[in-house]
């Protein structure tokens, strides 16, 4: 089976830009989580997606939103960019059941200038 | 706040020989599940090990097993026969049985000398 793919890899936008970032699961996966990493706060956990409908959400500002789709592709939009969204971002999937280990694509690399 | 400590940045260790890296957790849920991910310079986050909170017995996966101390929560992964592949930032996670979120811990850079 193919494994997660996130695209783009790598993007580069300017303060007070939006930005779309999208997350293919591995077939047959039904849940799509989305993190942002970076080297001061970790790995923290912005939301997941089930079934087309966001079941869970981290403590993000509402600037971070996202959706899934019917084939359970997920997007992921920042708008008003800061410099402060400059990380990485990784997608995971899993079958979706809560317990089900989450499997991560390659992440997206966004740079806020 | 429940959170998984990876107290130690770096650690390096000789190809073939042996390195556990340390993680302790704070949970009040009693159905959780414990992680090792690997995440070497190409970024991609690897799953190494899994270990479910009820199960006694320590999960193994080739070179990798874990020490699990429920008491202790602490959930230490070891690697054995190290390899130069196996250098990579290495993160403690926590899953609940309540939601999919993962609570990841700082993590813990591995360098492997030849």
């Amino acid at each position: 089976k193919a494994g997660v793919t996130q695209t783009p890899r790598y993007l580069i936008k300017t303060r007070g830009q939006q930005v779309t970032l999208s997350c293919s699961p591995i077939s047959g996966h039904r849940s799509v989580s989305w993190y942002q990493q970076t080297p001061g706060q970790g790995l923290q956990f912005l939301f997941e997606y089930f079934s087309e409908t966001q079941r869970n959400k981290g403590n993000f500002p509402g600037r971070f939103s996202g959706r899934q789709f019917s084939n359970s592709r997920s997007e992921m939009n920042v708008s008003t960019l800061e410099l402060g969204d400059s990380a990485l971002y990784l997608c995971a999937s899993n079958s979706g059941q809560v317990t089900d280990t989450q499997y991560f694509g390659p992440g997206t690399r966004l740079t806020v200038l | 706040a429940q959170t998984v400590t990876q107290s130690q940045p770096e650690m390096s260790v000789q190809e073939a020989e042996t390195v556990t890296l340390s993680c302790t957790y704070d949970t009040s849920e009693s159905d959780y599940y414990l992680f090792w991910y690997k995440q070497p310079p190409s970024r991609q986050m690897i799953l190494v090990i899994r270990q479910e909170a009820y199960k006694q017995q320590n999960a193994t996966e080739n070179r990798f097993s874990v020490n699990f101390q429920k008491a202790a929560k602490s959930f230490s992964l070891k690697i054995s026969d190290s390899q130069l592949g196996d250098a990579a930032m290495y993160f403690c996670a926590r899953g609940t049985g309540a939601n999919s979120k993962l609570t990841f811990g700082k993590g813990i850079t591995l360098s492997v000398r030849p």
